[in-house]
């Protein structure tokens, strides 16, 4: 059972586009969403987390909107550029399972010159 | 520099044979995780390790076995009983219910 649903799989953006890529979630009890970037070869790094407490958190081009009546969550990447073509992967967490974090299956976002 | 290390960086193992990966950290974080990648699958948690001498299995533990004898170290050992090892190994490491800092990966690839 997938616990956090990724979507779109994959996502093609024109340079200058906005990259905008959606998470789901079903356990109430999570309180804490980070979005990680990872390059091809390398190992994930955070990019941008929120807790439920607010709707949105921006920082720089990168801004997280929170949804928790519709227990959804999204990372909308603003002015794309190519340097942002990666793989990013939506996480969740909560107190009762040890902070474990229950990953979503990745975007491959490709943004074109 | 403070950061998490993992060696090597690509490993080629035979069937039937075991192999341990290494993943450092001084960071001083009490928590340690590994984690395998496949395409398509994103990351699913082997072990993690909240506390020097403690581990506890994650998803996908059967035919992996860790140790955590220092706080900086969490080895992984890929038995000849996980069918299935061919894969990217990720390690990471945070402070208990912190940010997850990950390594550079190890890729293992089965002969």
């Amino acid at each position: 059972q997938q616990q956090v649903k990724q979507s779109p799989q994959s996502l093609i953006v024109q340079k200058g586009g906005i990259s905008i890529i959606n998470c789901a979630y079903e356990n109430t009890a999570f309180d804490y969403f980070p979005w990680y970037q990872q390059f091809p070869g390398k190992g994930p790094a955070l990019l941008i987390a929120i807790r439920p407490d607010v709707s949105e958190k921006k920082e720089g081009r990168f801004t997280i909107s929170f949804n928790k009546s519709a227990k959804q969550f999204s990372l909308h990447i603003m002015d794309s550029q190519p340097g942002d073509s990666a793989t990013y992967f939506c996480a969740a967490s909560h107190t009762g399972n040890n902070r474990k974090l229950i990953w979503g299956l990745g975007t491959s976002l490709a943004v074109n010159p | 520099d403070g950061g998490i290390t993992q060696s090597p960086k690509y490993l080629f193992r035979k069937e039937g044979q075991n192999v341990t990966l290494s993943c450092e950290q001084n960071l001083n974080h009490d928590a340690m995780y590994w984690y395998r990648q496949d395409p398509g699958q994103g990351l699913r948690l082997i072990y993690y390790s909240q506390i020097v001498n403690d581990f506890q299995k994650g998803d996908i533990a059967e035919g992996y076995s860790v140790s955590r004898e220092k706080k900086e170290s969490f080895p992984l050992t890929v038995t000849s009983a996980q069918k299935n090892p061919t894969a990217f190994y990720l390690c990471a490491s945070s402070i208990v219910a912190g940010e997850q800092f990950f390594g550079p990966g190890t890729r293992l690839t089965v002969l």
